[in-house]
């Protein structure tokens, strides 16, 4: 059975103040590691797609990084606006289906 | 470009009343369709997928049932809500029939069950 935890479940930061959130997965044959944004009350925001290990993507702010077993976000120099909660899901042998984890909750502060 | 709708966006139902919700995805053909349910606002657990007309799936034993009348139209029915079916509902597409299982999520549902 394909698992996703992230850590840490809540995490605040100072505007400026840059960190990462975890993303640690086990899954049968990998098809794609997926990270999104959610604001409160509105449904997910796709951000990226990692398919094999030493991958990286970024936007804006944002990189995503991939192991064999993990996904680090990472949040350079954060801003308000970058509060939300990020999600990370996996994409195994089961065409089509994803594993979600519980999210992090990102607070910034000015 | 590919958008999706999901309505209504929020509904007030008693125990015991019937359940209809929609989703919409226009932009795009042949789509894999999805519904999930978000408790206290954090993971998703995915509840019907849908690879085609009339193909349902269901992943989890509950009072709930999806049916997929048209390409891209899916729907989330109850005959008799239970207090335990409140939550966000979420409507999720992807393209069919690609090495890449990126999903697109609708808006939202949110239901309260009293």
């Amino acid at each position: 059975e394909d698992q996703v935890t992230q850590s840490p479940e809540a995490l605040r930061l100072q505007e400026g103040e840059s960190s990462s959130l975890n993303c640690s997965y086990t899954v049968s044959g990998l098809r794609g590691l997926f990270w999104y944004r959610q604001d409160p009350g509105k449904g997910p925001e796709f951000l990226f797609t990692l398919y094999s290990a030493g991958e990286e993507k970024e936007k804006e702010r944002l990189k995503a990084t991939l192991t064999k077993k993990e996904s680090f976000l990472h949040i350079t120099a954060p801003k308000p606006e970058d509060s939300a909660t990020y999600l990370c899901a996996v994409g195994g042998t089961s065409y089509g289906k994803l594993t979600f984890g519980q999210g992090t909750i990102l607070t910034v502060h000015p | 470009s590919q958008t999706i709708h999901q309505w209504p966006a929020t509904l007030v139902q008693p125990v015991g009343s019937p359940l209809s919700l929609e989703c919409t995805v226009e932009g795009t053909s042949n789509p894999n369709l999805y519904w999930y349910r978000q408790a206290a606002g954090r993971g998703l657990q995915l509840l019907f997928y849908s690879v085609g007309i009339g193909q349902i799936s269901s992943e989890v034993p509950q009072n709930l049932s999806a049916s997929r009348p048209q390409d891209r139209q899916f729907i989330l029915s109850s005959k008799k809500l239970l207090l335990s079916d409140s939550g966000f509902y979420l409507c999720a597409w992807s393209v069919r029939d690609t090495s890449t299982d990126t999903q697109y999520f609708g808006p939202g549902t949110r239901l309260t069950v009293l």
